[in-house]
Protein backbone atom coordinates (compact mmCIF):
# COMPACT_ATOMS: atom_id res chain seq x y z
CA UNK A 1 0.00 0.00 0.00
CA UNK A 2 1.05 3.68 -0.25
CA UNK A 3 1.18 5.84 2.80
CA UNK A 4 0.21 9.57 1.88
CA UNK A 5 0.50 12.59 4.25
CA UNK A 6 -0.68 16.19 3.65
CA UNK A 7 0.85 19.62 5.57
CA UNK A 8 -0.91 21.12 6.58
CA UNK A 9 -4.10 19.55 7.76
CA UNK A 10 -6.19 22.15 7.99
CA UNK A 11 -6.12 26.26 8.10
CA UNK A 12 -8.05 29.23 8.40
CA UNK A 13 -7.00 32.09 5.41
CA UNK A 14 -7.87 35.42 4.53
CA UNK A 15 -9.40 36.03 1.39
CA UNK A 16 -6.78 37.25 -0.88
CA UNK A 17 -3.58 35.78 -0.05
CA UNK A 18 -2.53 32.02 -1.51
CA UNK A 19 -1.60 28.78 0.71
CA UNK A 20 0.21 26.00 -0.40
CA UNK A 21 -0.58 22.08 0.30
CA UNK A 22 2.38 19.31 0.29
CA UNK A 23 1.23 15.49 -0.66
CA UNK A 24 4.24 13.52 0.49
CA UNK A 25 3.96 9.67 -0.47
CA UNK A 26 6.10 6.81 1.12
CA UNK A 27 6.88 5.24 -2.45
CA UNK A 28 7.54 6.37 -6.06
CA UNK A 29 3.96 6.65 -7.51
CA UNK A 30 3.27 7.40 -11.41
CA UNK A 31 0.06 9.15 -11.11
CA UNK A 32 -0.72 11.51 -8.64
CA UNK A 33 -3.78 13.63 -8.58
CA UNK A 34 -5.59 16.46 -6.36
CA UNK A 35 -9.29 16.85 -5.92
CA UNK A 36 -11.18 19.28 -4.13
CA UNK A 37 -14.39 18.11 -1.53
CA UNK A 38 -16.38 21.40 -1.14
CA UNK A 39 -18.63 20.56 2.25
CA UNK A 40 -21.56 18.01 1.93
CA UNK A 41 -20.23 16.96 -1.84
CA UNK A 42 -18.82 14.61 -4.02
CA UNK A 43 -14.89 14.51 -4.73
CA UNK A 44 -14.08 16.50 -8.06
CA UNK A 45 -10.57 16.57 -9.96
CA UNK A 46 -8.82 19.36 -9.82
CA UNK A 47 -5.81 18.34 -11.89
CA UNK A 48 -3.20 15.21 -12.75
CA UNK A 49 -0.05 16.34 -11.34
CA UNK A 50 2.82 15.06 -13.82
CA UNK A 51 6.45 14.42 -12.90
CA UNK A 52 8.80 16.74 -14.94
CA UNK A 53 5.74 18.97 -16.77
CA UNK A 54 3.05 20.99 -16.41
CA UNK A 55 -0.24 19.08 -14.70
CA UNK A 56 -2.82 18.27 -16.60
CA UNK A 57 -6.20 20.23 -15.58
CA UNK A 58 -10.15 19.61 -15.46
CA UNK A 59 -12.67 21.48 -16.78
CA UNK A 60 -12.94 24.62 -14.83
CA UNK A 61 -10.05 24.76 -13.28
CA UNK A 62 -6.78 26.74 -13.87
CA UNK A 63 -3.22 26.73 -13.57
CA UNK A 64 -3.22 30.66 -12.31
CA UNK A 65 -5.66 29.88 -9.59
CA UNK A 66 -4.27 26.43 -8.61
CA UNK A 67 -0.67 26.09 -9.74
CA UNK A 68 0.86 22.73 -9.39
CA UNK A 69 4.68 21.00 -8.83
CA UNK A 70 6.05 18.24 -8.63
CA UNK A 71 9.39 17.49 -8.66
CA UNK A 72 10.11 14.23 -8.20
CA UNK A 73 7.94 10.98 -8.05
CA UNK A 74 6.88 11.50 -3.96
CA UNK A 75 6.33 15.04 -3.63
CA UNK A 76 3.91 17.14 -4.75
CA UNK A 77 2.24 20.77 -4.03
CA UNK A 78 -1.03 22.66 -4.90
CA UNK A 79 -1.68 26.30 -4.33
CA UNK A 80 -4.72 28.08 -3.89
CA UNK A 81 -3.99 31.37 -5.01
CA UNK A 82 -5.95 34.11 -4.31
CA UNK A 83 -8.72 32.72 -1.85
CA UNK A 84 -12.18 33.42 -1.74
CA UNK A 85 -14.60 31.78 0.32
CA UNK A 86 -15.52 30.06 -2.42
CA UNK A 87 -12.02 28.08 -1.84
CA UNK A 88 -13.10 27.29 1.70
CA UNK A 89 -12.90 22.94 0.50
CA UNK A 90 -11.55 20.08 1.49
CA UNK A 91 -8.33 19.55 -0.79
CA UNK A 92 -7.29 15.95 -1.35
CA UNK A 93 -4.28 14.18 -2.87
CA UNK A 94 -4.07 10.74 -4.40
CA UNK A 95 -1.85 8.38 -6.24
CA UNK A 96 -1.87 4.92 -7.89
CA UNK A 97 0.00 2.45 -6.52
CA UNK A 98 1.14 -0.29 -8.29
CA UNK A 99 0.26 -3.27 -5.34
CA UNK A 100 2.02 -6.65 -5.72
CA UNK A 101 0.46 -9.08 -7.99
CA UNK A 102 -0.51 -6.44 -10.52
CA UNK A 103 -3.60 -4.30 -9.34
CA UNK A 104 -3.42 -0.52 -9.26
CA UNK A 105 -4.98 0.71 -6.63
CA UNK A 106 -5.76 4.48 -5.90
CA UNK A 107 -4.85 6.05 -1.92
CA UNK A 108 -5.93 8.96 -0.77
CA UNK A 109 -4.26 11.53 1.64
CA UNK A 110 -5.95 12.57 4.63
CA UNK A 111 -6.97 15.62 3.31
CA UNK A 112 -6.74 19.58 4.21
CA UNK A 113 -9.43 21.15 5.27
CA UNK A 114 -9.48 24.99 4.51
CA UNK A 115 -11.49 27.97 5.89
CA UNK A 116 -11.46 31.29 3.49
CA UNK A 117 -12.67 34.03 5.36
CA UNK B 1 -15.18 7.87 -17.83
CA UNK B 2 -18.38 4.77 -17.35
CA UNK B 3 -21.07 6.74 -15.12
CA UNK B 4 -21.99 4.66 -12.02
CA UNK B 5 -25.42 4.87 -9.97
CA UNK B 6 -26.07 4.22 -6.20
CA UNK B 7 -28.79 4.84 -3.90
CA UNK B 8 -28.10 8.06 -2.22
CA UNK B 9 -28.60 6.20 1.11
CA UNK B 10 -29.02 3.38 3.23
CA UNK B 11 -29.94 2.06 6.39
CA UNK B 12 -28.56 -1.06 8.85
CA UNK B 13 -29.10 -2.25 11.90
CA UNK B 14 -25.65 -2.95 13.61
CA UNK B 15 -24.08 -6.46 13.63
CA UNK B 16 -26.29 -7.28 10.36
CA UNK B 17 -25.27 -7.86 6.80
CA UNK B 18 -25.67 -4.79 4.64
CA UNK B 19 -25.64 -5.11 0.68
CA UNK B 20 -25.08 -2.04 -1.35
CA UNK B 21 -26.06 -1.93 -4.90
CA UNK B 22 -24.35 -0.21 -7.70
CA UNK B 23 -25.31 0.12 -11.44
CA UNK B 24 -22.71 0.53 -14.56
CA UNK B 25 -24.61 -0.58 -17.36
CA UNK B 26 -21.79 0.95 -19.59
CA UNK B 27 -19.20 -0.77 -18.32
CA UNK B 28 -16.66 -1.59 -20.84
CA UNK B 29 -14.62 -4.92 -20.91
CA UNK B 30 -11.29 -3.58 -19.48
CA UNK B 31 -13.48 -1.43 -16.62
CA UNK B 32 -12.32 -2.56 -12.77
CA UNK B 33 -14.87 -2.33 -10.86
CA UNK B 34 -13.84 -0.61 -7.14
CA UNK B 35 -15.29 0.67 -3.96
CA UNK B 36 -14.08 3.36 -1.76
CA UNK B 37 -15.40 4.66 1.23
CA UNK B 38 -14.64 7.84 3.35
CA UNK B 39 -15.19 8.19 6.86
CA UNK B 40 -16.19 11.45 8.42
CA UNK B 41 -13.87 13.73 8.39
CA UNK B 42 -11.40 10.98 6.50
CA UNK B 43 -9.81 10.87 2.68
CA UNK B 44 -11.46 8.13 0.77
CA UNK B 45 -10.07 4.37 1.73
CA UNK B 46 -10.31 1.88 -0.78
CA UNK B 47 -12.12 -1.16 0.06
CA UNK B 48 -12.46 -3.93 -2.47
CA UNK B 49 -11.97 -4.03 -6.30
CA UNK B 50 -12.89 -7.14 -8.99
CA UNK B 51 -13.25 -7.59 -12.83
CA UNK B 52 -15.57 -10.60 -13.44
CA UNK B 53 -15.25 -12.88 -10.59
CA UNK B 54 -16.36 -12.00 -7.01
CA UNK B 55 -13.99 -11.40 -4.76
CA UNK B 56 -13.50 -11.13 -0.14
CA UNK B 57 -11.06 -9.66 1.22
CA UNK B 58 -10.85 -8.56 5.32
CA UNK B 59 -13.28 -6.08 4.89
CA UNK B 60 -16.00 -6.70 2.84
CA UNK B 61 -17.10 -9.33 -0.27
CA UNK B 62 -17.86 -7.90 -4.07
CA UNK B 63 -20.30 -9.89 -5.93
CA UNK B 64 -20.42 -8.79 -9.46
CA UNK B 65 -23.24 -9.64 -11.83
CA UNK B 66 -22.85 -11.89 -14.85
CA UNK B 67 -23.42 -9.47 -16.97
CA UNK B 68 -20.94 -6.81 -15.36
CA UNK B 69 -23.53 -4.16 -15.28
CA UNK B 70 -24.17 -4.36 -11.71
CA UNK B 71 -22.24 -5.07 -8.42
CA UNK B 72 -23.03 -5.80 -5.08
CA UNK B 73 -20.87 -4.52 -1.88
CA UNK B 74 -21.46 -6.86 1.36
CA UNK B 75 -20.51 -5.78 4.55
CA UNK B 76 -21.43 -9.14 6.53
CA UNK B 77 -21.77 -7.67 9.72
CA UNK B 78 -22.22 -3.96 9.86
CA UNK B 79 -20.74 -1.69 12.91
CA UNK B 80 -20.92 1.69 14.02
CA UNK B 81 -17.61 2.02 12.28
CA UNK B 82 -18.66 1.06 8.98
CA UNK B 83 -21.29 4.36 9.01
CA UNK B 84 -19.92 6.29 6.12
CA UNK B 85 -20.00 7.18 2.33
CA UNK B 86 -19.70 4.34 -0.18
CA UNK B 87 -18.55 4.99 -3.78
CA UNK B 88 -18.63 2.98 -6.37
CA UNK B 89 -16.29 3.45 -9.16
CA UNK B 90 -14.82 2.02 -12.69
CA UNK B 91 -10.89 2.30 -13.25
CA UNK B 92 -9.09 1.34 -16.10
CA UNK B 93 -6.45 1.28 -13.51
CA UNK B 94 -3.67 4.82 -14.09
CA UNK B 95 -6.92 6.95 -15.20
CA UNK B 96 -8.48 9.66 -13.61
CA UNK B 97 -12.11 8.59 -12.04
CA UNK B 98 -15.26 10.13 -11.72
CA UNK B 99 -16.67 9.72 -8.12
CA UNK B 100 -20.58 9.63 -8.40
CA UNK B 101 -22.45 10.72 -5.10
CA UNK B 102 -22.26 8.03 -3.55
CA UNK B 103 -24.13 6.03 -0.77
CA UNK B 104 -24.13 7.03 2.94
CA UNK B 105 -24.80 4.78 4.79
CA UNK B 106 -26.04 4.81 8.24
CA UNK B 107 -25.94 2.05 11.20
CA UNK B 108 -28.40 1.93 13.89
CA UNK B 109 -27.20 0.60 17.17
Amino acid sequence: SAVISQKPSRDICQRGTSLTIQCQVDSQVTMMFWYRQQPGQSLTLIATANQGSEATYESGFVIDKFPISRPNLTFSTLTVSNMSPEDSSIYLCSVYYLETGGAETQYFGPGTRLLVL
Amino acid sequence: DAKTTQPNSMESNEEEPVHLPCNHSTISGTDYIHWYRQLPSQGPEYVIHGLTSNVNNRMASLAIAEDRKSSTLILHRATLRDAAVYYCILSRGYQKVTFGTGTKLQVIP
